[in-house]
């Protein structure tokens, strides 16, 4: 029973265009959300997050909308340059040690 | 400051061989976390730590044992292994007081055969 899901395994994007990748999540108790992006042979590294209570937060070429009521998040990277393709993943914070619940990722591809 | 190291980077085990994957971090953090990563799959909690002493099972903790002893280490004890563990496994770590971020490690590739 998978409580965090992201439905499209690649993504493949030109330079410069806008990346748009997406998770849907079924646990209600859910209440902080975040992006990780993992290059091969590394960690995941933090990219974003955005708390239940908003619906948008940027960080200069990056965007995370949360629409509560769809259970659905998004993350938006514009314009999108090559040294962005990684796995994208997306996770869900809950829980008194704030345990996250990862989706199976996204590799993103940015071709030049 | 190295933030989240883990030891070894890879290993191979033969079944039924036990080992101790090593974290360690050095930003004074109170919790930390193992995770697993089979292929084409997202992270799943093993075990977690909210400080010195204390430890929690997470999602999949069969066949594991954690302890934690001091606020720096965080080692993940495999008993007994087994293909089914085959995986790469990271390390996290998370300050408290409303921080959200979990920081993780470089992870450590196991191969049991």
């Amino acid at each position: 029973d998978q409580q965090v899901k992201q439905n499209s395994p690649s993504l493949s994007v030109q330079e410069g265009r806008i990346s748009i990748l997406n998770c849907d999540y079924t646990n209600s108790m859910f209440d902080y959300f975040l992006w990780y992006k993992k290059y091969p042979a590394e960690g995941p590294t933090f990219l974003i997050s955005i708390s239940s209570i908003k619906d948008k937060n940027e960080d200069g070429r990056f965007t995370v909308f949360l629409n509560k009521s769809a259970k659905h998040l998004s993350l938006h990277i514009v314009p999108s340059q090559p040294g962005d393709s990684a796995v994208y993943f997306c996770a869900a914070s809950a829980g008194s040690a704030r345990q996250l619940t990862f989706g199976s990722g996204t590799q993103l591809t940015v071709l030049p | 400051n190295a933030g989240v190291t883990q030891t070894p980077k890879f290993r191979i085990l033969k079944i039924g061989q036990s080992m101790t994957l090593q974290c360690t971090q050095d930003m004074n953090h109170n919790y930390m976390y193992w995770y697993r990563q089979d292929p084409g799959m997202g992270l799943k909690l093993i075990y977690y730590s909210v400080g010195a002493g204390i430890t929690d099972k997470g999602e999949v903790p069969n066949g594991y044992n954690v302890s934690r002893s001091t606020t720096e280490d965080f080692p993940l004890r495999l008993e007994l292994a087994a293909p089914s563990q085959t995986s790469v496994y990271f390390c996290a770590s998370r300050i408290s007081g409303g921080e959200e971020t979990q920081y993780f490690g470089p992870g450590t590739r196991l191969l049991v055969l």
